[in-house]
């Protein structure tokens, strides 16, 4: 089972690049969201979707935007990469009912320079 | 608000209990969750409880729940090297389509 599939695993950008990070799940979950993880920071909601065609902003989503043509994919973009923007990234899905457990992809390591 | 907040780190010896504390601040979360990170990889979800259970118990791990003092810990019985790794306790937030909010993590060393 591949669970959530997140590419590329690593990526250096130079301030003012943009790029796309790419999320899929093969478990037909309704709920997708990124997060970033930064030192002594845990993890912060960037953008999440609730479904096909539904995004909405979590507590950081400035510079970041996000789509969801597909119950599958759940592509991150930077449209102008900056050096605050140096962190790991997150997707990660949702089952429905009981526990409601997130189920996180592998993650990507970015680098602004 | 919420938050979620842990110790960095804690350090043990093989086939000691390793206990990790945290304590949140939405009294009305529904789940609360701990995950395990290993280096270089994402979040696996241990296990998680029903805030109205006290304890779950699942093999070596135990989950105790005090609603009171908003305060969750995870106990590892006979502590491994292999579970060295950072854990993160989290709850289920009410906003932001029932976002997780995390804790810092706990960095957990095992030591031979």
């Amino acid at each position: 089972n591949a669970g959530v599939t997140q590419t590329p695993k690593f990526q250096v950008l130079k301030t003012g690049q943009s790029m796309t990070l790419q999320c899929a799940q093969d478990m037909n979950h309704e709920y997708m969201s990124w997060y970033r993880q930064d030192p002594g920071m845990g993890l912060r909601l960037i953008h999440y979707s609730v479904g096909a065609g539904i995004t909405d902003q979590g507590e950081v989503p400035n510079g970041y935007n996000v789509s969801r043509s597909t119950t599958e994919d759940f592509p991150l973009r930077l449209l102008s990469a900056a050096p605050s923007q140096t962190s790991v990234y997150f997707c990660a899905s949702r089952t429905g009912g009981v526990g409601e457990k997130l189920f996180f992809g592998s993650g990507t390591q970015l680098s602004v320079l | 608000g919420e938050d979620v907040e842990q110790s960095l780190f804690l350090s043990v010896r093989e086939g000691d209990s390793s206990v990790i504390n945290c304590t949140y601040t939405d009294s009305s979360s529904t789940y609360l969750y701990w995950y395990k990170q290993e280096p270089g990889a994402g979040l696996q979800l241990l296990t998680y409880i029903f805030s109205n259970m006290d304890m779950k118990q699942d093999q070596r791990l135990t989950v105790l729940l005090n609603k009171k003092d908003k305060h969750l810990s995870l106990r590892i019985a006979d502590t491994q090297t292999g579970d060295s790794a950072i854990y993160f306790c989290a709850e289920k937030g009410q906003n932001q389509g029932g976002k997780l909010i995390f804790g810092q993590g706990t960095e957990l060393s095992v030591k031979p």
